[in-house]
């Protein structure tokens, strides 16, 4: 199907694991993004990537590591998952530089 | 330091009736402005888009203000239902938010009465 896909939807590990919230988008859009959002906070940008081989960080980057080797997929991975890290992670991407960005279901993660 | 205040209370209202969020800035100057729609346990699903130079932007019941002396955009939402009740973001781009990032608010929850 056609789309913006995000997994696992829903995760629970623990302090210390290492995690990778995988990300695929099927409209070979330029722009991914990763956005967690938690209560009090809205969505808080974690890293975005303009093009393949391209990243850079936005908000909130610390204990994240991103890498885009293809444009349909954006992986997120936690190297050292802390309870802080706790959240719902959403994946976005777009075309051009504005507009509208297209986001995935969301991944639920719980850090014990 | 830069904010984006949208109300955190829920926003009650009855059918038919037309609902009004508020979204105001501090210290951003932003290019253009979104507003998104987000459901329990889904991704904020793309509303509409209104640049600096536009003061209003109408999609069928939808309508967006945009007043950049104000620092502030009003969404309305004409004849409301009950589907309409969702929590509606708003999101600030471009400007000294930074060409390709989006700044988001907290969001606004509605919630439409029959």
């Amino acid at each position: 199907d056609a789309g913006i896909t995000q997994s696992p939807r829903y995760k629970i590990t623990e302090t210390g694991r290492q995690v990778t919230l995988m990300c695929h988008q099927t409209w070979s859009h330029s722009y991914m993004f990763w956005y967690r959002q938690d209560l009090g906070h809205g969505l808080r940008l974690i890293y975005y990537s303009a093009a393949a081989d391209i990243t850079d960080k936005g908000e909130v980057p610390d204990g994240y590591v991103v890498s885009r080797s293809k444009t349909e997929n954006f992986p997120l991975t936690l190297e050292s998952a802390t309870r802080s890290q706790t959240s719902v992670y959403f994946c976005a991407s777009r075309q051009g530089g504005s507009g509208e960005l297209f986001f995935g279901e969301g991944s639920r993660l719980t850090v014990l | 330091s830069q904010k984006i205040e949208q109300n955190s209370e829920a926003l009650n209202i009855q059918e038919g009736k037309t609902a009004t969020l508020t979204c105001n800035y501090t210290n951003y100057s932003p290019a253009y402005l979104q507003w998104y729609r987000q459901d329990p346990g889904r991704g904020p699903v793309f509303l509409l888009l209104i640049r600096e130079n536009e003061k209003e932007k109408r999609k069928e019941r939808l309508k967006v203000t945009f007043d950049t002396t104000l620092k502030q955009s009003l969404f309305h939402i004409t004849a409301s239902q009950p589907a309409d009740s969702a929590t509606y973001l708003c999101a600030l781009g471009g400007g000294n938010t930074g060409f390709q990032k989006l700044v988001f608010g907290t969001g606004t929850r509605l919630l439409v009465s029959p």
